[in-house]
This record gives C-alpha cells, sequence and structure tokens, in this order.
C-alpha cells in the first residue's frame, strides 16, 4: 500500500463546475500538506498549503484537511479551461524527515 | 519574489557527454532540491543541500553529481548518462526544512539522453 493514494484520473468536467480532487494516506504523523499544480511540461506550483487539520480558501481554491479520517481535499469552483493541469498532493511530517511524500497526481480537464 | 530559475529549458546529450544543469533563487532560502520527474509520475527526490552541504542523496548513481556553490546556485552534473536517465530534472528551495517551510519548483530541465 501506498503511504499517498491519489487517483490519477483523467478527471473530466464542464467549464464552471465544481471540481474535488482528493487524496488519503496512512501515515498519522503527516503535518503538513500541500497542494501543488502541474502543467505539461512545466516545474510544479504550489497552491495550497495547510498545517494540521482544518480548511484553507484562497480565491476559487479551497484546500481541507481531515486527519482523523487521513483525507485530504481541494475544490475548484468556478473551473475554468485554465485549470487543465496535473495536480499533486503532497505532505510531509517528522517521519518523512519533513521530505515531500507525493500523491500519484489526477489530471485534471476542464471542458469548454 | 518566488522564482527559481533553471538552465536550459531542453538538453540533449549522448551517452558519452558531460553536461551541467544550473538553478539559481535569490529568496534567501537556505535549504536546495533537485527532483527527477518521469512522464505521468511524481517528482522523485535525488538530492538536498541545506546550509551548502549535501545533507539527502537517495541513493543516486554516481553519474550524478550535485554542487552547490553558494547559498543561492545549484548545479547538477551530468556524465555517462544511460538513456533510461532522460526525465524532466526540477530544482526546488525551501526557507529550511521541506514541509515546515514552503519549497518552491524552478520550471525544469527536460533530458534527453541518446
Amino acid at each position: 500500500q501506498k503511504e499517498v493514494e491519489q487517483d490519477p484520473g483523467p478527471l473530466s468536467v464542464p467549464e464552471g463546475a465544481i471540481v474535488s480532487l482528493n487524496c488519503t494516506y496512512s501515515n498519522s504523523a503527516f503535518q503538513y500538506f500541500m497542494w501543488y499544480r502541474q502543467y505539461s511540461r512545466k516545474g510544479p506550483e504550489l497552491l495550497m498549503y495547510t498545517y494540521s487539520s482544518g480548511n484553507k480558501e484562497d480565491g476559487r481554491f479551497t484546500a481541507q484537511v481531515d486527519k482523523s479520517s487521513k483525507y485530504i481535499s481541494l475544490f475548484i469552483r468556478d473551473s475554468q479551461p485554465s485549470d487543465s493541469a496535473t495536480y499533486l498532493c503532497a505532505m510531509s511530517g517528522m517521519d518523512s524527515n519533513y521530505q515531500l511524500i507525493w500523491g500519484a497526481g489526477t489530471k485534471l480537464i476542464i471542458k469548454p | 519574489d518566488t522564482e527559481v530559475t533553471q538552465t536550459p529549458k531542453h538538453l540533449v546529450m549522448g551517452m558519452t557527454n558531460k553536461k551541467s544543469l544550473k538553478c539559481e533563487q535569490h529568496m534567501g532560502h537556505r535549504a536546495m532540491y533537485w527532483y527527477k520527474q518521469k512522464a505521468k509520475k511524481p517528482p522523485e527526490l535525488m538530492f538536498v543541500y541545506s546550509y551548502e552541504k549535501l545533507s539527502i542523496n537517495e541513493s543516486v548513481p554516481s553519474r550524478f553529481s550535485p554542487e552547490c556553490p553558494n547559498s543561492s546556485l545549484l548545479n547538477l552534473h551530468l556524465h555517462a548518462l544511460q538513456p533510461e536517465d532522460s526525465a524532466l530534472y526540477l530544482c526546488a528551495s525551501s526557507q529550511g526544512l521541506a514541509g515546515k517551510d514552503t519549497q518552491y519548483f524552478g520550471p525544469g530541465t527536460r533530458l534527453t539522453v541518446l
């Protein structure tokens, strides 16, 4: 079993829809949770960073962390074709020596 | 400014060549990283420098040789690579330890080994 599970997709939704992306993890020691967006042939770009449990909102993006369920989510409201990319979750904690443990990445396609 | 720059953008090399990848950041970050990313896979950590000293080497073959000349620069020297080393090579930096401090990535160097 991988430490971080993420459905690779692709996930295809119409423009304007609310998108929900998720990761589950097995290591309860993870404390720091990140979502990166990666366009084809580009480097990952940090979207959201959350410490411990709770919600964080930034514009059209909301990150949720539920440590009791070992489940994190990224919601994208009013999705745009420019949101089409691969979304990678990453997390870390003392057990990983604070190095990032990555999900596989979900390919998201927003159809105009 | 949260920019990490990498040169070159693309590199094609033969198996007998020697080349170098360069990475630069001016955010005052004290930790810098090299990652390798194959298609449709997440980044794979290769090396970590903390305060200009190599702190993590993830059992990377010796044909990859990192160098940190100063706190802003990171190089990756390549020699006698194999075709399976073709990948996107990403540099990243963070203020301190990854996880506690946000890690910022460069655009990557797309390497093709013939």
